[in-house]
């Protein structure tokens, strides 16, 4: 149990489809990101929310669309997806963004296929 | 560009000691992280370096030296349960986040 729950754990969809990944965290944090995980890469940082405000979009298309409503909740809405976009989702959460020694705390994500 | 080098696997003995590598070029440095992760679970945090040398927290260790960019993560008393990735991750001049591609490690009895 590490603080922080994603919903669902998996989802198949197809590339018309809309979905939403769910986030929250249980830690009292104040920032939450998404990043994307595919097999032998690198983790890379999708969207950054600090104290509900979004601070780092990182050339994202616009088919991935984050929503914050408050700092313990993060969604992340999923439209016209293509087959490059199936990977693990994972949200994480830590005290503020860019805090100098805190670490980011992790979901299990979310194990997306497109079909 | 900013660049983390890890190997991609490793493979080391059960009760044995595995050392792990980690090379990054990055603008700035503001720390070091290195993370667990279990296939199909969330990343664990492991440690944190910001300052040359070693850190010692029970069988896992890590170290860090900044002048030539490097850190390793050291693993002591292997267990089968130590079978992961461990992911190296370095907090740039603006305190993003770098991660390396990470490195399979699996333990063979």
């Amino acid at each position: 149990e590490t603080g922080v729950t994603q919903t669902p754990r998996h989802l198949v969809m197809g590339m018309t489809n809309k979905k939403s990944l769910k986030c929250e965290q249980h830690l009292g944090h104040n920032a939450m990101y998404w990043y994307k995980q595919s097999a032998k890469k690198p983790l890379e940082l999708m969207f950054v929310y600090n104290f509900k405000e979004q601070t780092e979009n990182n050339s994202v298309p616009s088919r991935f669309s984050p929503e914050c409503p408050n700092s313990s909740h993060l969604f992340l809405h999923l439209h016209t997806l293509q087959p490059e976009d199936s990977a693990l989702y994972l949200c994480a959460s830590s005290q503020e963004a860019g805090g100098p020694t805190q670490p980011q705390h992790f979901g299990d994500g979310t194990r997306l296929s497109i079909l | 560009g900013q660049n983390i080098d890890q190997p991609t696997e490793m493979t080391a003995t059960e009760g044995a000691i595995v050392q792990i590598n980690c090379t990054y070029q990055t603008s700035g440095f503001n720390g070091l992280f290195w993370y667990q992760q279990h296939a199909g679970e969330a990343p664990t945090f492991l440690s944190y370096n910001v300052l040359d040398g070693l850190e010692e927290k029970g069988r896992f260790s890590s170290f860090l030296s900044r002048s030539k960019g490097y850190s390793y993560l050291l693993l002591k008393e292997l267990q089968m349960k130590d079978s992961a990735s461990y992911l190296c991750a370095v907090r740039d001049q603006h305190y993003q986040l770098i991660w390396g591609a990470g490195t399979k490690l699996i333990i063979k009895p």
